[in-house]
């Protein structure tokens, strides 16, 4: 069964909108940890933000900000005001302390396109 | 910043042949990874090594595949005897407490 559900393969915005990234997990442990990587192009895995399970505040950081809601099991993620550098694949990725080695069980990417 | 150090950025190896992926981990982090990508698909785990042993592996990782952390500061995936679907982008990764560093990838291609 899959751990990370990303349910949007591709979006394609037009540049300034706001683009929103669904992520749903999936775990039993009460203590866990939820990351967004970004992967541009050149193909690196650019770490976004962790949050543990305890936290539920929201975050901002410039454009990017993430709604956390344990009773959906989802963490979001919104990049305001889209940009052309924002183009990429986006990751949503657990991490599961019970598996005793804290491995990373990544969903399947939403690519995003932002057009000119 | 620490960062996680992968070679080479690119390999090309012929069918068969076997290849060593090097990659130098965040010094006091506990926990080292291997990750795979295929082309346009997602990043799945192979292998995770604590305490200069494998914590648990995937069904991915088979007996084509090994690891290694020969000298406490190099950690090495082997594989045996390359296959064409065994190319793919190839990540290392270190933890500490649940924080995670990624390196940047070896990109290989067997041909």
């Amino acid at each position: 069964a899959q751990k990370v559900t990303q349910a949007q393969t591709e979006i394609s915005v037009v540049e300034k909108e706001d683009v929103t990234l669904d992520c749903v997990y999936e775990t039993r442990d009460t203590t866990y940890y939820l990351f967004w990587y970004k992967q541009p192009p050149s193909g690196e895995l650019v770490f976004l933000i962790r949050r543990n399970s305890f936290d539920e505040q929201n975050e901002i950081s410039g454009r990017y900000s993430w709604n956390f809601q344990k009773s959906t099991s989802s963490f979001n993620f919104t990049i305001t005001a889209s940009q052309v550098v924002d183009s990429a694949v986006y990751f949503c990725a657990l991490s599961e302390p019970s598996s005793n080695d804290y491995k990373l069980s990544f969903g399947a990417g939403t690519t995003v396109t932002v057009r000119a | 910043e620490p960062e996680v150090t992968q070679t080479p950025s690119h390999q090309v190896t012929q069918m068969g042949q076997e290849v060593i992926l090097r990659c130098v981990p965040i010094s006091n982090h506990l926990y080292f990874y291997w990750y795979r990508q295929i082309l346009g698909q997602k990043v799945e785990f192979l292998v995770s090594f604590y305490n200069n042993e494998i914590s648990e592996k995937s069904e991915i990782f088979d007996d084509q595949f090994s690891v290694e952390r020969p000298d406490g500061s190099n950690f090495t995936l082997k594989i045996r005897s390359t296959k064409l679907e065994d190319s793919a982008m190839y990540f290392c990764a270190s933890s500490i407490a649940g924080g995670y560093t990624f390196g940047s990838g070896t990109r290989l291609t067997v041909v």
